[in-house]
């Protein structure tokens, strides 16, 4: 009930291309729920997060839906670009309290010119 | 934005050894911070959770006498690996937690120690 479930484990897109990945979660407590962007060597650095009282959010190129009911999030990347080539992570965790982030496996996008 | 500035970067040691990494809040009191590690094309690993003041708190199957965990003032948290093995070979990440408002909580992470034991 813990896990956060993450697919598909490697992506391939093409510039100017929609980057589409998604994670479902068992854990009803969860109500906090963050993308995270990493290169390699790097640590991870948030890109967008949301919570359940929306059902989508986007910042620039990025766009987070979010299905309450299905238990299940998704981050949209519009436009890809060679730039966004890294590995993404969906966490999520209960708001408030310094709860530990539960995170999925991980996705690799590679954005192709 | 908040800064997690963690340190060194990437380290190489000898078996049997000890490894001081330390991470710190630059610009924010952290009240507990988060070690994890993480195996090349895998995901994070949470090996425990450090709270200012107090005990750190591990995850099951990490051997809290190997791992020793410190985190003596709201801007530093450090961990040390004793006794380091080849297998100990990791890239070892920190994060540190801060509610910024009602929406966002942000959990910010440090750049990330490269680990060697030769």
């Amino acid at each position: 009930q813990q896990q956060v479930k993450q697919s598909p484990q490697s992506l391939i897109v093409q510039k100017g291309g929609i980057s589409i990945i998604n994670c479902a979660y068992e854990n009803t407590a969860f109500d906090y729920f963050p993308w995270y962007q990493q290169f390699p060597g790097k640590g991870p650095a948030l890109l967008i997060a949301i919570r359940p009282d929306v059902s989508e959010k986007k910042e620039g190129r990025f766009t987070i839906s979010f299905n309450k009911s299905a238990k299940q999030f998704s981050l949209h990347i519009m436009d890809s670009q060679p730039g966004d080539s890294a590995t993404y992570f969906c966490a999520a965790t209960p708001f408030g309290g310094y709860n530990k982030l539960i995170f999925g496996a991980g996705t690799r996008l590679a954005v192709h010119p | 934005g908040a800064v997690v500035s963690q340190h060194p970067s990437w380290v190489i040691c000898k078996s049997g050894t000890s490894v001081k990494i330390e991470c710190r809040s630059l610009d924010f009191q952290a009240t507990t911070m988060f070690w994890y590690r993480q195996f090349p094309k895998q995901s994070l690993m949470l090996m425990a959770t450090s709270n200012e003041g107090s005990k750190a708190t591990y995850e099951q199957g990490v051997e809290k006498d190997k791992f020793l965990i410190n985190h003596a003032s709201l801007t530093l948290s450090t961990l040390t690996v004793t006794s380091a093995h080849p297998e100990d070979s990791s890239f070892y990440i920190c994060s540190a937690a801060q509610q910024q408002n009602r929406l966002d909580y942000g959990y910010t992470f440090g750049s990330g120690t490269r680990l060697t034991v030769v």
